[in-house]
């Protein structure tokens, strides 16, 4: 059963980079698209991009010029990277396996507070 | 974007009635290629991820109770669930994935009438 878990800072501050990274486990991440996906409290779901395992990337353009994912395969990691933050960026993000298809694997969720 | 539009916002359904969501998609979601619509259904209950039912807009995930049901091509689609039970009561979402960026839904909340 394939497992995702996501880890980082759980509080960032505004203009500030937040930073995720998502472990996989009990399955292969090779010949997966790998995904970033987060809720604000109270709201739906907003996709913001995904890698495959040979690193092409993808992103929501409306985030395109802030968000990095990258992709580690030896570790079975991948990353988030979102640059210059704001109380807007509040959410639970989670990391999910999918991306141009259906997902049918997602990770617990990581709560991100951007305040100072 | 291709924006989703779910019926009703939320929903009250006795215990063992049929439930009922609907979702429009802006465009077509029906890729000519390979006639497959391009729309997945997820379920979100509190505190969890959401979880997915329902791709290719009629396919169920594999576990997913039988009661689930999704049906519909090109712009409109609908989720069923045959007999309403009480862990259904959850937030379902639809989603898009025939472009980018994929789009969900602004979700259905389902309550137990």
């Amino acid at each position: 059963q394939v497992q995702l878990q996501e880890s980082g800072p759980g509080l960032v501050k505004p203009s500030e980079t937040l930073s995720l990274t998502c472990t996989v486990s009990g399955g292969s991440i090779s010949s997966h698209y790998w995904s970033w996906i987060r809720q604000p409290p109270g709201k739906g779901l907003e996709w913001i991009g995904c890698i495959y395992s040979s690193g092409s990337t993808t992103y929501n353009p409306s985030l395109k010029s802030r968000v990095t994912i990258s992709i580690d395969t030896s570790n079975k990691q991948f990353s988030l990277k979102l640059n210059s933050v704001t109380a807007a960026d509040t959410a639970v993000y989670y990391c999910a396996r999918g991306g141009m298809q259906a997902i049918d694997y997602w990770g617990q969720g990581t709560l991100v507070t951007v305040s100072s | 974007d291709i924006v989703m539009t779910q019926s009703p916002d939320s929903l009250a359904v006795s215990l063992g009635e049929r439930a009922t969501i609907n979702c429009k998609s802006s465009q077509s979601v029906l890729h000519s290629s390979n006639n497959k619509n391009y729309l997945a259904w997820y379920q979100q209950k509190p505190g969890q991820p959401p979880n997915l039912l329902i791709y290719w807009a009629s396919t169920r995930e594999s576990g997913v109770p039988d009661r689930f049901s999704g049906s519909g091509s090109g712009t409109e689609f609908t989720l069923t669930i045959s007999s309403l039970q009480a862990e259904d009561v959850a937030i379902y979402y639809c989603q898009q994935y025939y472009t980018t960026p994929p789009t969900f839904g602004q979700g259905t909340r389902l309550e137990i009438k």
